[in-house]
């Protein structure tokens, strides 16, 4: 059974960059047609898609967050990160990295980890 | 970008009963990039539908979407008590993937 666990820091200083890692167990993320993507939801309040790298390499990130994140993937160490440049208390969130299973580029399952609470604060 | 606007933001029923749940799209949204997720309290969300009518892995039968173009519907035909949560759909047929603001199916 694949599961995702996120990791970093809990608290991340204003205009910092936040860093988070999301680790696969229980299986390869090398092989099959995946989006590794990073979602994010502030408390009480709804979903936010960061953004996502497909299999193929291609990435597409969130328009109103495009100019202050970068998604990368290491499929030899079964890790895929976030990076969030020049935070802010609205940055405050719990983040979720959800790896998406597709077959013909539609999504027919995921794996989600729990999430981790990134608190943006002096 | 493509705007999700789902209704009503709160549905309170009881179990046993019918929920049916709306998204409209601000722009035609092919049905095989829309899916339907839940969420409950403390919890990451989890892959209803797909496609806009098909049932993911594990998913009860009583779980369905349909719709096309720009509306598309959940509907829960019999709500069971675990079903009381937040439901959010999604589209990623555009480069830019965006979710609905979720509606909450709460107990009456």
């Amino acid at each position: 059974q694949v599961q995702l666990q996120e990791s970093g820091p809990g608290l991340v200083k204003p205009s910092q960059t936040l860093s988070l890692t999301c680790t696969v167990s229980g299986g390869s993320i090398s092989s099959g047609s995946y989006y590794w993507s990073w979602i994010r939801q502030p408390a009480g309040k709804g979903l936010e898609w960061i953004g996502r790298i497909y299999t193929s390499g291609s990435t597409n990130y969130n328009p109103s967050l495009k100019s202050r994140v970068t998604i990368s993937v290491d499929t030899s160490k079964n890790q895929f990160s976030l990076k969030l440049s020049s935070v802010t208390a609205a940055d405050t969130a719990v983040y979720y990295c959800p790896i998406m299973i597709t077959f013909g580029g539609v999504i027919v399952s995921d794996y989600w980890g729990q999430g981790t609470l990134v608190t943006v604060s002096s | 970008e493509i705007v999700l606007t789902q209704s009503p933001g709160t549905l309170s029923l009881s179990p046993g009963e019918r929920a049916t749940l709306s998204c409209r799209a601000s722009q035609s949204v092919s049905s095989s990039y829309l899916a339907w997720y839940q969420q409950k309290p403390g919890q990451a969300p989890r892959l209803l539908i797909y496609g806009a009518s098909s049932r993911a892995t594990g998913i009860p039968d009583r779980f369905s979407g349909s719709g096309s173009g720009t509306d598309f519907t959940l509907t829960i035909s019999r709500l069971e008590p675990e079903d009381f949560a937040v439901y959010y759909c999604q589209q990623y047929g555009s480069s830019s993937w965006t979710f609905g603001q979720g509606t909450k199916v709460e107990i009456k």
